[in-house]
């Protein structure tokens, strides 16, 4: 099952903060993170794994709740480079295995000056 | 740099064309998957592969079909194309023995630049 992000669309000044919403209706191993700037590629961002390990970006932050099955981003001090549309994916493999995502269907950021 | 290249990056064909996209890549591994993005819709996966010679459906695989050629090379393929195939085609790879041990257990994916399909 595809996991549901929100909101779907956020505007924001430079230096505002966002926070990106993924959950899902089965139990998660783990929930990935990408962003796609508008006419490019998805980027890989962020990982985050049960039992509290992530490998992660910079300046942006996510949390895992487990037993709610769901996951945030955190975009604090936004900056014009993080407009985007974001993405979150969560494994379908067996055994929580994370060779194969469903990705949400994006939540698009907009971060004007 | 190790990448992962598409081909055509536009494509515009006709309704009952058979068309086929190419995907290679030079960061050597093993999984290689095709997903198609529609507006409003996200990234959904048609194809993966985890080897030459394993190839598995994924959630919207038909009326397409798929061929891994070698470790580098993974191609997608519509046989008789019709309008609702119009989207945005990407391709990626991942590998999940790089890292400590072997064993990647983040195995996220790289994405090459899309290939955009107009069917008439």
């Amino acid at each position: 099952q595809q996991p549901v992000q929100s909101p779907q669309a956020v505007i924001l000044r430079e230096g505002e903060d966002a926070v990106i919403n993924c959950s899902s209706s089965k139990a998660l191993y783990s929930v990935h993170w990408y962003r796609q700037k508008h006419g490019e590629a998805p980027v890989f961002l962020m990982i985050l794994l049960k039992g509290g390990e992530q490998k992660g970006h910079e300046k942006i932050s996510a949390s895992f709740n487990e037993k709610k099955q769901q996951s945030s981003l955190y975009l604090t001090a936004s900056q014009l480079s993080y407009s985007g549309t974001y993405f979150c994916g969560t494994p379908g493999g067996g055994g929580g295995s994370n060779y194969k995502l469903t990705f949400g269907k994006g939540t698009l950021l907009t971060v004007n000056p | 740099d190790a990448d992962v290249t598409q081909t055509p990056r536009n494509r515009i064909t006709k309704t009952g064309k058979r068309i086929m996209l190419e995907c290679s890549q030079t960061k050597g591994h093993d999984r290689m998957y095709w997903y198609r993005q529609d507006p409003g819709l996200g990234l959904r996966l048609i194809y993966y592969s985890f080897d030459v010679k394993d190839i598995n459906k994924g959630e919207i695989s038909d009326g397409y079909s798929v061929s891994r050629q070698a470790q580098a090379k993974f191609s997608l393929s519509l046989e008789s194309a019709i309008p609702n195939q119009t989207a945005l085609y990407f391709c990626a790879t991942s590998d999940p023995k790089a890292g400590t041990g072997g064993r990647n257990p983040y195995n996220e994916q790289f994405f090459g630049p899309g290939t955009r399909l107009t069917v008439l």
